[in-house]
């Protein structure tokens, strides 16, 4: 079984302050990418990995880093944090670009910033 | 601008009968197409796909219906049962696109009523 994990499943932060979300996944997958789900808005991509050190922007990509560092792990960094970044945090993997192209998700992190 | 679209945010249907999810799409080149289940403090869970080249994919209770010339996809789920009370976002990828990236719709939250 596919296993994504996320360090927190909640996440109470201040502005101005830095945070980490930590994903970590144990089917070796090269893929990892990270969302934000917004209601109204699904789920829209911030980074992706594809190979370790190596990652992308996806959609949505200011405010926020990545890093890379070991392919299992795949980290979030909101640089300073401010209120708009209030959202779920959903980490995702998955082996390199094959059809039908299925993520594994991981539990999510609700972070608000106050 | 969002390339896949969900028009409906929200559908009740009572326990038995059939539950019906649309979506859309504007992107030509998409190849594949998912859809992904969601329960609420839960990571999105995978739950069915289809290939452009088909028009229809069948997996128990659920049915995918394309319909490339409409850039139209359906959701059937016969017979709804209440632990199908979720949120459910269709997804669709490109060929062109190696890496398998997802892009997403903002999800229509179903609930099974007795």
């Amino acid at each position: 079984d596919v296993k994504v994990t996320q360090s927190s499943r909640y996440l109470v932060k201040r502005t101005g302050e830095k945070v980490f979300l930590e994903c970590v996944q144990d089917m070796d997958h090269e893929n990892m990418f990270w969302y934000r789900q917004d209601p109204g808005l699904g789920l829209r991509l911030i980074y992706f990995s594809y190979d370790v050190k190596m990652k992308e922007k996806g959609d949505i990509p200011e405010g926020y880093s990545v890093s890379r560092e070991k392919k299992e792990r795949f980290s979030l960094i909101l640089e300073s944090a401010s209120t708009n970044q209030t959202s779920m945090y959903l980490c995702a993997s998955s082996p390199p670009g094959t059809p039908p192209y299925e993520q594994y998700f991981g539990p999510g992190t609700r972070l608000t910033v106050t | 601008d969002q390339q896949v679209k969900q028009n409906s945010p929200s559908l009740s249907v009572q326990e038995g009968r059939i539950s019906i999810l649309n979506c859309d799409y504007t992107n030509s080149m998409f190849d594949y197409f998912l859809w992904y289940k969601k329960y609420p403090a839960e990571g999105p869970t995978f739950l069915i796909s289809i290939s452009s080249i088909k028009d229809k994919n069948e997996d128990g209770r659920f049915t995918v219906f394309l319909n490339k010339s409409a850039k139209h996809l359906s959701l059937h789920i016969v017979p709804s049962q209440p632990g199908d009370s979720a949120v459910y976002f269709c997804a669709a990828s490109g060929n062109s696109d190696s890496w398998g990236k997802l892009q997403f719709g903002a999800g229509t939250q179903v609930v099974v009523t007795p």
